[in-house]
């Protein structure tokens, strides 16, 4: 299986501050990484597609880039409504895999 | 706009088979677009993939389960299905229906979900 491990796990930033993820594949993906969503209760949600493709109704605050063999998925200012949890997602090869999440919380 | 909605026991004895359905509403199960895939989460921790289902039938297990899971397709009701047997403590998890959008043979994205129903197993 290919594994994604997310940094940070939690994250603690304010209002208006960028905040930035990483993800790292275990073995090349190319691109095919997608980021999603989820706030407590709710299924997650499709951000970012291919790396860096903004979902249709994202807000362009939320984008995403490949940089070398790592993944990079980026707030540009962080609203109240980002709290929630962010995960990252293969599809290169079965089983599709995810990352362990990244917590994300308002200072 | 496409719903997904799952239905089944909320509770299964342990050694038991958990059975979820998934009704799609505002699109056909049987578009050459998309695959139906069965995603799930124990509570507090992150998101595993279980498999997926074509409207042909054809399907791709993760083998971490594949001795114990099968997902089928019934066309004719716009429905999914997940069967996992032998189910234990650790099967314990909220269960999302989700459509994936097909890029070739592979699902490019997990583009709508049903909200999740949560299965205990549990004497």
């Amino acid at each position: 299986d290919i594994q994604m491990t997310q940094s940070p796990s939690s994250l603690s930033a304010s209002v208006g501050d960028r905040v930035i993820i990483t993800c790292q594949a275990s073995q090349d993906i190319t691109n095919y990484l997608n980021w999603y969503q989820q706030k407590p209760g709710k299924a997650p949600k499709l951000l970012i597609y291919d790396a860096s493709n903004l979902e249709t109704g994202v807000p362009s605050r939320f984008s995403g880039r490949k940089s070398g063999t790592d993944f990079t998925f980026t707030i540009s200012s962080l609203q109240p409504e980002d709290i929630a949890t962010y995960y990252c997602q293969q599809y290169d090869s079965f089983p599709y895999t995810f990352g362990q999440g990244t917590n994300l919380e308002i200072k | 706009q496409v719903q997904l909605q799952e239905s089944g026991p909320g509770l299964v004895k342990p050694s038991q088979t958990l059975s979820l359905t998934c009704t799609v509403s505002g699109g056909s199960i049987g578009s050459t677009n998309y695959y139906w895939s069965w995603i799930r989460q124990p509570a507090g921790k992150g998101l595993e993939w279980v498999g997926r289902v074509y409207f042909s039938g054809s399907t791709n297990y993760n083998p971490s389960l594949k001795s114990r899971v099968t997902i089928s397709v019934d066309t004719s009701k716009n429905q999914f299905s997940l069967k996992l047997r032998s189910v234990t403590a650790a099967d314990t998890a909220v269960y999302f229906c989700v459509r994936d959008k097909a890029l070739g043979a592979r699902s490019r994205f997990f583009d709508n979900w049903g909200q999740g129903t949560l299965v205990t197993v549990s004497s």
